[in-house]
């Protein structure tokens, strides 16, 4: 157990719709990253918050946004979905969001759209 | 445009033998490497690291290794484990660039055969 809890586990959701997608970053972390992992893809970085702040972007689309709370969860927010989000979305926390930080991983939220 | 690569998808080794699975990257400013370990329905586990000032790191089983002037590395698990059964990915990034953000490969599923 990473520390690190994602909700839900599964989403299944039709074309056009919004979701939201949640993370608990480990205790004392304060950065959070957002990973897509599509079929037969790696790891795709989204976004990166360190204690509220966007620190980095990645392949992240307009359709899709993120924020971290003050109480440092973080929320990834999905619209307008089209077959393609589907994919797994990982979240990860560190405590200092530096690149030589181990990044701990969540077990992730798998998101269908049909 | 795959910037890291792990050309195998997969790859088979019996107990006791070596494993070895490979790595390749494109963008010269990448400087620091790490491998992570994935088991199904779990998130990625960080494994083992490289700055590019070195060409060898070690822990325990897991030694990885860098060829700067081939961009290729190399992680080599001995002597392997039915444990060790799981997908490896290789990730880079480019701090002396200032980066925060770290390049996934596709991954290396690794089968140990008791």
């Amino acid at each position: 157990d990473s520390g690190v809890t994602q909700t839900p586990k599964h989403l299944i959701t039709a074309t056009g719709q919004r979701v939201t997608l949640r993370c608990s970053p480990r205790s004392g972390d304060l950065s959070v990253y957002w990973y897509q992992q599509s079929l037969d893809q790696g790891l795709q970085f989204l976004i990166q918050y360190y204690n509220g702040e966007e620190r980095a972007k990645g392949n992240i689309l307009e359709r899709f946004s993120a924020q971290q709370f003050p109480d440092l969860h973080s929320e990834l927010n999905l619209s307008s979905l089209e077959l393609g989000d589907s994919a797994l979305y990982f979240c990860a926390s560190s405590a200092t969001g530096t690149i030589t930080d181990t990044q701990y991983f969540g077990p992730g939220t798998r998101l269908t759209v049909l | 445009d795959q910037q890291v690569k792990q050309n195998s998808p997969s790859l088979s080794v019996q107990e006791g033998r070596i494993s070895i699975l490979n790595c390749d990257y494109t963008n010269s400013m990448f400087d620091y490497f790490l491998w992570y370990k994935k088991y199904p329905a779990e998130g990625p586990t960080f494994l083992i690291s490289i700055s590019s000032i070195k060409d060898k790191n070690e822990d325990g089983r897991f030694t990885v290794f860098l060829n700067k002037s081939a961009k290729h590395l190399s992680l080599h698990i001995v002597p392997s484990q039915p444990g060790d059964s799981a997908v490896y990915f290789c990730a880079a990034s480019a701090i002396g660039a200032g980066s925060y953000q770290l390049t996934f490969g596709k991954g290396t599923k690794l089968s140990v055969i008791p």
